[in-house]
């Protein structure tokens, strides 16, 4: 079973917008959910990544807004830039086990000039 | 600083042959892990390993083998390849300890079985 969900499967916005990407779980014993981006031909990249007792977490033009009631995350990108053209997949990790992210199955965030 | 060093980048096998994937890391990582990338599926945990001597299976671990001799290197074998294995496969590593949970990939390494 998919033990998180992402939504949309892709995304289109203009420069300067914002592009909000979404994802759900269900596994309550989940201790961080990172975000990883992805550029073609790359591997993922850690972006940015919250705890579940923090409810939002802003890294310049990124933040995470985390609700634990509704077990559901969000990235939220501002001022979106042709540079953030990217597949953006959001984790979750059980219980400090570094080796073992649960992912969902990615956005292709596509910002145009 | 090299990373997560996986090689081949690129291989076309035909079904069954067999062929083996190399993954090694410079930072002293205690954990190593293999995913695979499938288009609308995301990353898929085949194996994992906490330390050398130890690994473990992941999601969808059946047709891959693993061995971990040395903290550096973890190779993945695929013992008689068949076209459903063809993907995007990515090692990672990580750091033990709670409070770093992220993963250091590798540029991946594209199979294609034919």
């Amino acid at each position: 079973q998919q033990q998180v969900k992402q939504s949309p499967q892709s995304l289109i916005v203009q420069k300067g917008g914002i592009s909000i990407i979404n994802c759900a779980y269900e596994n309550t014993a989940f201790d961080y959910f990172p975000w990883y981006q992805q550029f073609p031909g790359k591997g993922p990249a850690l972006l940015i990544a919250i705890r579940p007792d923090v409810s939002e977490k802003k890294e310049g033009r990124f933040t995470i807004s985390f609700n634990k009631s509704a077990k559901q995350f969000s990235l939220h990108i501002m001022d979106s830039q042709p540079g953030d053209s990217a597949t953006y997949f959001c984790a979750a990790r059980v219980g400090g086990s570094n080796y073992k992210l649960t992912f969902g199955k990615g956005t292709l965030l596509t910002v145009n000039p | 600083n090299a990373g997560v060093t996986q090689t081949p980048k690129f291989q076309v096998l035909k079904t069954g042959q067999s062929m083996t994937l190399q993954c090694a890391q410079d930072m002293n990582h205690e954990y190593m892990s293999w995913y695979r990338q499938d288009p609308g599926m995301g990353l898929r945990l085949i194996h994992y390993s906490v330390g050398a001597g130890i690994t473990d299976q992941g999601e969808v671990p059946n047709g891959y083998n693993v061995s971990r001799s040395t903290t550096e290197d973890f190779p993945l074998r695929l013992l008689s390849a068949a076209p459903s294995q063809t993907s995007v496969y990515f090692c990672a590593s990580s750091r033990q300890g709670a409070n770093t949970g992220e993963l250091f990939f590798g540029e991946g390494s594209r199979l294609t079985v034919l």
